[in-house]
């Protein structure tokens, strides 16, 4: 069966540690993966966008690598901060569809000071 | 700064009513999607659209159905409410291309009594 699973579903860091979250599938052919970010009673935001050829793509303290042999993608935030405190979604845009993209479950992370 | 509004925040309405969940883009996105989200099993797609007048189902369309008569515009009927489809609703847009990020509204919590 077609899954995508996150699987942490909540991850406590101290501030200034880097915090990993992993985001791993099973039978899905994606083209690109992509990272949002959603606050509690909001909508989920985009963050970043990682193609099937890359390994990796940074964004100021964001990291995303991105494996296809191990169907696996991690998020990193480096020196966190407790405002980076939210629930993360990857999702995955899959070449046989043109427009939808299967979301994750989500981790929420907590960034203690 | 693109901005996708949905109509309401919080919905309260009673089984066996039909209900309608607007949502109207400012981008002029050709694409529009309509997820629910629940605990645990994250984001949902129930439609999408395309283009005006086009539709197609997603994963949990039975007891929905969508209307699209304007590009900026997208809305979501639920025919005869029940109590299992008290949830959070988030809309999205984007544009055409797979790899273009959606933009999410802020959600209609709607519960159903």
């Amino acid at each position: 069966s077609q899954k995508i699973e996150q699987n942490s579903e909540a991850l406590n860091i101290q501030e200034g540690k880097t915090a990993t979250l992993t985001c791993n599938y099973t039978n899905y052919s994606p083209a690109y993966l992509q990272w949002y970010r959603q606050d509690p009673g909001r909508g989920p935001v985009f963050l970043l966008l990682i193609r099937e050829n890359e390994k990796e793509k940074r964004k100021e303290r964001l990291k995303v690598t991105f494996d296809t042999t191990l169907k696996q993608s991690l998020f990193h935030i480096t020196a966190s901060q407790p405002a980076d405190s939210a629930t993360y979604l990857c999702a995955l845009v899959l070449w046989s569809s043109a427009s939808k993209i299967i979301f994750g479950s989500g981790t929420r992370l907590s960034i203690r000071p | 700064d693109v901005k996708v509004t949905q109509s309401s925040r919080y919905l309260v309405k009673r089984t066996g009513e039909k209900v309608f969940l607007e949502c109207v883009q400012d981008m002029d996105h050709e694409n529009m999607f309509w997820y629910r989200q629940d605990p645990g099993l994250g984001l949902r797609l129930i439609y999408f659209s395309y283009d005006v007048k086009m539709k197609e189902k997603g994963d949990i369309p039975e007891g929905y159905s969508v209307s699209r008569e304007k590009k900026e515009r997208f809305s979501l009927i639920l025919e005869s409410a029940s109590t299992n489809q008290t949830s959070m609703y988030l809309c999205a847009s984007s544009f055409r291309d797979r790899y273009q990020p959606q933009h999410f509204g802020d959600g209609t919590r709607l519960s159903i009594l």
